[in-house]
């Protein structure tokens, strides 16, 4: 069945430093892949998606590239800010219909000033 | 903010009672999910409806039941409350069953069974 192995956290990092979080995936067929965030105390939002390989999925300076050859969809973003902690999940969505979402197992992000 | 409100947001009950937790979206989406929030597991999907009556099973179903008979609300049932069913549930709401349709979820309902 579908999976996604998503960087084990928590991750800390200074502000402005350079962050990537690992995501590798295994599904049947071209999923679509997505970056959720979730702030705290807040359901997921949309980060970020790509639909095809080698599409490039960008917001609020994140970005993430579908990788097929090495089945990845990792997140960086070149200067994170206090603002950016959050939980942040990889998740894919097989295109078989009745699109449910396969995520992994959530990164926990802290910014320190 | 798609309109979506989850209903209670926090609740504590004792082992044994039936719990339901309620979705109402106000999108007019047609498809409809609950997932539970663990620590170590991500999200996984409990159950989803594809339209009025049509309902289907995911990941992680025992022990749940749902049931929509209306557009608009979802409601996720635990027959009989167990600790192992303590969790953060959250409903989910997507237009269209395609692969690459963005999914807008709700503020998620915190649930204790002691």
């Amino acid at each position: 069945g579908d999976s996604v192995t998503q960087m084990e956290g928590p991750v800390t990092l200074s502000e402005e430093a350079f962050l990537t979080i690992n995501c590798t995936y295994t599904a049947t067929g071209y999923p679509s892949l997505f970056w959720y965030v979730q702030y705290p105390g807040e359901g997921l939002q949309l980060l970020l998606k790509a639909t095809k390989a080698d599409d490039k999925g960008s917001n609020k300076g994140f970005e993430a590239t579908y990788r097929k050859e090495t089945t990845s969809f990792h997140l960086e973003k070149g200067s994170v800010q206090v603002s950016d902690s959050a939980v942040y999940f990889c998740a894919l969505s097989s295109n078989f219909g009745n699109e449910k979402l396969t995520f992994g197992t959530g990164t926990r992000l802290t910014i320190i000033p | 903010d798609a309109g979506i409100t989850q209903s209670p947001r926090h609740k504590v009950t004792e082992t044994g009672t039936p719990v339901t937790l309620r979705c109402h979206q106000t999108e007019n989406h047609r498809y409809m999910y609950w997932y539970r929030q663990d620590p170590g597991h991500g999200l996984r999907l409990i159950h989803y409806s594809y339209g009025v009556k049509d309902t289907d099973k995911g990941e992680v179903s025992d022990g749940y039941s749902v049931s929509r008979s209306k557009t608009e609300d979802f409601l996720l049932t635990l027959e009989s409350a167990t600790s192992s069913q303590t969790s953060v549930y959250f409903c989910a709401i997507t237009p269209t069953g395609e692969s690459n349709t963005e999914a807008f979820f709700g503020q998620g309902t915190r649930l204790t069974v002691v």
